[in-house]
This record gives C-alpha cells, structure tokens and sequence, in this order.
C-alpha cells in the first residue's frame, strides 16, 4: 500500500514567493498531521485535520501559514509571502481513529528560502 | 520546557551491544510513543505505550514505562548498522490535548560495524 505522499520533495525560492506543499494521506485515515522540523526547535505540530476539518491550527506561526483539506484525499500548505526562516523539513503524516494510533509520515519536503 | 526530551542527545555504540535511549516528559499522558527517522526520512512508528502499561516488546525493541517517575526508555538489543538513526519519543497528553503528539527533541544513534 502507499504510505504518505508529498510533494515536491525539495523547493528553493527566494524570499517573498508563495510556497506551496502537497500531501496525499494514506487512504482510509481521517486525521491528517502537519509539521515542521527544524535543528533549533525540532519537531513542531503546525495544524491538523479531522475528517478534512481544522480541528487545532495553534501552531502556524503567523497569518503567512495557510493549511486546507478540500477533500480527504489532498491537503496543501501554503506559506505567502515566504521568509528565509521559514526554511525547514515539512512533514506531513496521517492516522485513523486519533487516540491510541500511530501516525504515518511522508518523507517531508525540504524547503530552503533565499 | 519541552514535553519529551530524550537523553543522551548522542549515542555511539557498537554492532552487537545494546542501546538505550530515555525519554522524560511533565504532564500526564494517554500514550507514550517511539519513532526512528533515518537521515533524509520521514519519521517511522516503532512501538507505541499506554499510561496502563509498564513494558512492551516488539522484535528487538523493549520500552518501559514509569508514570509515577514521568519517564521511558527504548532499549535496543544486539544493535545492527542498520539502527542508525535518530530515535524520539511522543506523548498524547491525553483529552485535553486532543489527538496531538508532542516530540522530544531526539537520541542519535550511531551503530558502527
């Protein structure tokens, strides 16, 4: 079966573009994780979904950060206008059923903002 | 400070000895999790613990767990080469945090054959 999908896998820009990350969950699980890892501060929960709803978007930094799930199938993050701190591996993961369950990462997408 | 934090930061052994990562956390929890993510990868699920349970095993893999003590570790038999990677533990701070994981900040394992 197909784990995580994300796309692309690596994205240079410079500084001010909009950046746009993809994710296909696996199919069948109705959570939907996003994250950002970084060497200083690790790894941080951006927002997630339930049931392709926004259940708790604390942690996007700032109103650049933008997460949609139009249908269970796809989600996309978008960071407008980017920073070069905004440089990091995004991850995005998935599970069913919430509690008790693992979660499955994409292999992340390396963003690098000049 | 952060929910999660492993110990040692970095660890170097060699193929056949054991390793052991421990893992310590501030509030209560539902579960406590372990993950690996190799260089470039996404992080992998390795075994996962409830706040009722003291150990659990899987393969190689050992985890306990000390509710009273706030801690865990992942203890690693005859280690491969192939166990290099970096190891984290997650916890599921139970209702009030939703279905959220909190990650520590990481073990780095190196195995040498």
């Amino acid at each position: 079966d197909a784990g995580v999908i994300q796309s692309p896998r690596h994205e240079v820009t410079e500084m001010g573009q909009e950046v746009t990350l993809r994710c296909k969950p696996i199919s069948g699980h109705d959570y939907l994780f996003w994250y950002r890892q970084t060497m200083m501060r690790g790894l941080e929960l951006l927002i997630y979904f339930n049931n392709n709803v926004p259940i708790d978007d604390s942690g996007m930094p700032e109103d650049r950060f933008s997460a949609k799930m139009p249908n269970a199938s796809f989600s996309t993050l978008k960071i407008q206008p980017s920073e070069p701190r905004d440089s990091a591996v995004y991850f995005c993961a998935s599970t069913v059923g919430g509690r008790n369950q693992p979660q499955h990462f994409g292999d992340g997408t390396r963003l690098s903002i000049l | 400070s952060q929910q999660g934090e492993e110990d040692p930061q970095a660890l170097s052994i060699q193929e056949g000895e054991n390793a052991t990562m421990n893992c310590s956390y501030k509030t209560s929890i539902n579960n406590l999790q372990w993950y690996r993510q190799n260089s470039g990868r996404g992080l992998v699920h390795l075994i996962l613990i409830r706040s009722n349970e003291r150990e659990k095993h899987s393969g190689r893999l050992r985890v306990t767990l000390d509710t009273s003590k706030k801690s865990s570790s992942l203890l690693i038999t005859a280690s491969r080469a192939a166990d290099t990677a970096s190891y984290f533990c997650a916890t599921d701070a139970g209702e009030t945090s939703g279905s959220r994981l909190t990650f520590g900040e990481g073990t780095q394992l190196t195995v040498n054959p």
